[in-house]
């Protein structure tokens, strides 16, 4: 596609459920960012994969977060034993990574968590 | 990794020019500055970027001083469409965005 695309627009779930959002980068970008934003805040970094390397998961808040990057292409973030907490809106973001990138966002996900 | 610093808000009006200051005094070598906007329930959109002096496209204007701890947005001729929060970003993305600048345009 054109753009970033990210699915699902909107996921509500219960406390406890586990959860998976899928972000769909521009085709030929190397890097991909995640970052969660919650209600009035900024961007928060997640987690960040480029090509074929170990991804940077740095800003993972906590174990029950994980992401992979499958064929370099298409992420996935899961939330395990989801907390209401996490309610957020989840962006991702691609580039075609180095220095001086641009990121290109998708338009996020939002999760509610009852 | 370089911090930066902005105001939280800024108001204007229909038609006047729109400045935005961010503080980055930690810059490195290599740092390039970028600013993205974003509007309501939409991610980030990547406005302009610069390394050095002044960059202009067709959305706005990027002003940098030698010494590169600073630079400065400029929205010329804004409209309500422009209201929304601006992010200066400096080095690389593996950064959180800080809050952003709220504009608000009025008519």
């Amino acid at each position: 596609g054109a753009g970033v695309s990210q699915s699902p627009s909107n996921k509500v779930t219960e406390k406890g459920k586990d959860v998976e959002l899928r972000c769909d980068p521009i085709s030929g970008h190397t890097a991909l960012y995640w970052y969660r934003q919650s209600l009035g805040q900024g961007l928060e970094f997640l987690i960040y994969f480029q090509g074929n390397s170990a991804p940077d998961k740095s800003g993972l808040p906590s174990d029950r977060f994980s992401a992979e990057r499958t064929g370099g292409s298409v992420s996935t973030l899961t939330i395990q034993r989801t907390q209401q907490e996490d309610s957020a809106v989840y962006l991702c973001a691609s580039s075609t990574g180095g220095n001086g990138e641009k990121l290109f966002f998708g338009s996020g996900t939002q999760l509610s968590v009852l | 990794l370089a911090k930066t610093t902005q105001p939280i808000s800024m108001d204007s009006y229909e038609g006047q020019e729109v400045n935005i200051t961010c503080s980055h005094n930690n810059i490195a070598t290599n740092d390039y500055i970028t600013w993205y906007q974003q509007f309501p329930s939409q991610g980030p959109r990547f406005i302009i970027q610069g390394y050095k002096t002044k960059v202009t496209n067709e959305v706005a204007s990027l002003f940098i001083p030698a010494d590169r701890k600073s630079s400065t947005l400029s929205l010329p001729r804004v409209s309500l469409s422009d209201t929304a929060v601006y992010y200066c970003l400096v080095g690389d993305y593996k950064l959180s965005f800080g809050a952003g600048t709220t504009v608000t345009v009025r008519a």
